[in-house]
């Protein structure tokens, strides 16, 4: 059970464009997830917190109008990376709560964005 | 400003041999304490959760809280070259529902 999956796994855009990542939840439901970056070598970075049906929280420094996030159902959030540069290239991480009242987050397999 | 603190590492120990994690947080307000462990390249997985003072044990893995002296650590037993992987404290705290990752301790267990 608690099964994460994120869809792609990899991708590669060209500078300027723009990437959806999907986050679903496959054998619970989500009222809460929950996006991160992580570059080389570095600890999990907190983007911003989805809560399904209203407005994600984005943590300090974390462009909301840059890294849209949608989160539209109790399975499914998106993360679109607006105009991609470089410097956006990272590994992004979902994570969802179950509603069940427990506090324990899961993973998704994460997606690695390059941009060219 | 909410802290979780690790060794960063490499903390190196034979196979068979007890690796000893510890994790210092600084809100005494927190509530709730997990273990992820990572794979180079993979995304976290949740190993444990400990919500109470004292010990929990799951496996191999033991994870022991101390509320008053605001840290906490897990304990593999018989470490195995697959236990190689750097773990994760995660903290949450009284208010929010997100968590604070420490830095991690990359682990080593050595055939």
């Amino acid at each position: 059970g608690a099964v994460v999956s994120q869809h792609p796994s990899w991708v590669i855009c060209k500078s300027g464009t723009s990437v959806k990542i999907e986050c679903r939840s496959l054998d619970f439901q989500a009222t809460t997830m929950f996006w991160y970056r992580q570059f080389p070598k570095q600890s999990l970075m907190l983007m911003a917190t989805s809560n399904e049906g209203s407005k994600a929280t984005y943590e300090q420094g974390v462009e909301k109008d840059k890294f849209l996030i949608n989160h539209a159902s109790l399975t499914l959030s998106t993360l679109t990376v607006t105009s991609a540069h470089p410097e956006d290239s990272s590994f992004y991480i979902c994570s969802a709560r179950d509603t069940s009242g427990s506090y324990e987050q899961y993973f998704g397999p994460g997606t690695r964005l390059t941009v060219t | 400003q909410k802290e979780v603190e690790q060794n960063s590492g490499p903390l190196s120990v034979p196979e068979g041999a007890i690796a000893s994690l510890n994790c210092t947080y600084s809100d005494r307000g927190s509530q709730s304490f997990f273990w992820y462990r990572q794979y180079s390249g993979k995304s976290p997985e949740l190993i444990m959760s400990i919500y109470s003072n004292g010990d929990k044990e799951d496996g191999r893995f033991t994870a022991q809280l101390n509320k008053a002296s605001q840290y906490v650590s897990l304990l593999i037993r018989d470490s195995q070259p697959s236990d190689s992987a750097t773990y994760l404290c995660a903290v949450k705290y009284n208010y929010g529902q997100n968590f604070v990752f420490g830095p991690g301790t990359r682990l080593s267990v050595l055939p």
